[in-house]
């Protein structure tokens, strides 16, 4: 099974600071990865697929990189409604990573 | 309006069975495949189950197959997750996840319901 690993589990930010997410996974997938966003109380929503298409409606800020193995997702200006916890996925079997918390510094 | 709304939860004694049911709108439900995805307490997700759009592929986690059976009724719109011989550690919200795709595997989970909770205990 592959086995997808997130770094850090928790990071603190300010508003309009540039947050780097890392997502490693156990072996190749290629670009079939997702990033998830989970703000407390609501349900997951996709944020990035194939590991750097924006989906439709979520804000250029987000994007996302890497190939194979490792992958990052990068906020570059985070905003107040961006504090959450964001998960990747790979695509095949579906497993998802550990989660990293954006928190308030 | 697109929407995914589950419904079937409650508290359960460990050895017990339930049937969770996920009912779409909005979107052509049989053009997708559709998941079920779980989040224990204070937990991270989980994917737990996954049925192709004509329910010619089916997939589980480890932690699940032989006890839970996925299954869907295209003329209902409908998406199902029977639970047996449940667990303490089955408990948690188990979200309904729209595929991107028809075919299980290679896709995204484009759209969530808001989750219906699971307690197993006695």
């Amino acid at each position: 099974d592959i086995q997808m690993t997130q770094s850090p589990s928790s990071v603190s930010a300010s508003v309009g600071d540039r947050v780097t997410i890392t997502c490693r996974a156990s072996q190749g997938i290629s670009s079939w990865l997702a990033w998830y966003q989970q703000k407390p109380g609501k349900a997951p929503k996709l944020l990035i697929y194939a590991a750097s298409s924006l989906q439709s409606g979520v804000p250029s800020r987000f994007s996302g990189s890497g190939s194979g193995t490792d992958f990052t997702l990068t906020i570059s200006s985070l905003q107040p409604e961006d504090f959450a916890t964001y998960y990747c996925q790979q695509a095949n079997s579906f497993t998802f990573g550990g989660g990293t918390k954006v928190e308030i510094k | 309006e697109v929407q995914l709304v589950e419904s079937g939860g409650g508290l359960v004694q460990p050895g017990r069975s339930l049937r969770l049911s996920c009912a779409a709108s909005g979107f052509t439900f049989d053009d997708y495949a559709m998941h079920w995805v779980r989040q224990a307490p204070g937990k991270g997700l989980e994917w737990v189950s996954g049925i192709s759009w004509n329910s010619g592929s089916i997939g589980y986690a480890d932690s699940v197959k032989g006890r839970f059976t996925i299954s869907r009724d295209n003329a209902k719109n409908s998406l199902y997750l029977q639970m047996n011989s449940l667990r303490a550690e089955d408990t948690a919200l188990y979200y309904c996840a729209k595929g991107s795709a028809r075919r299980l595997g290679f896709h995204y989970f484009d759209l969530w319901g808001r989750g219906t909770l699971v307690t197993v205990s006695s």
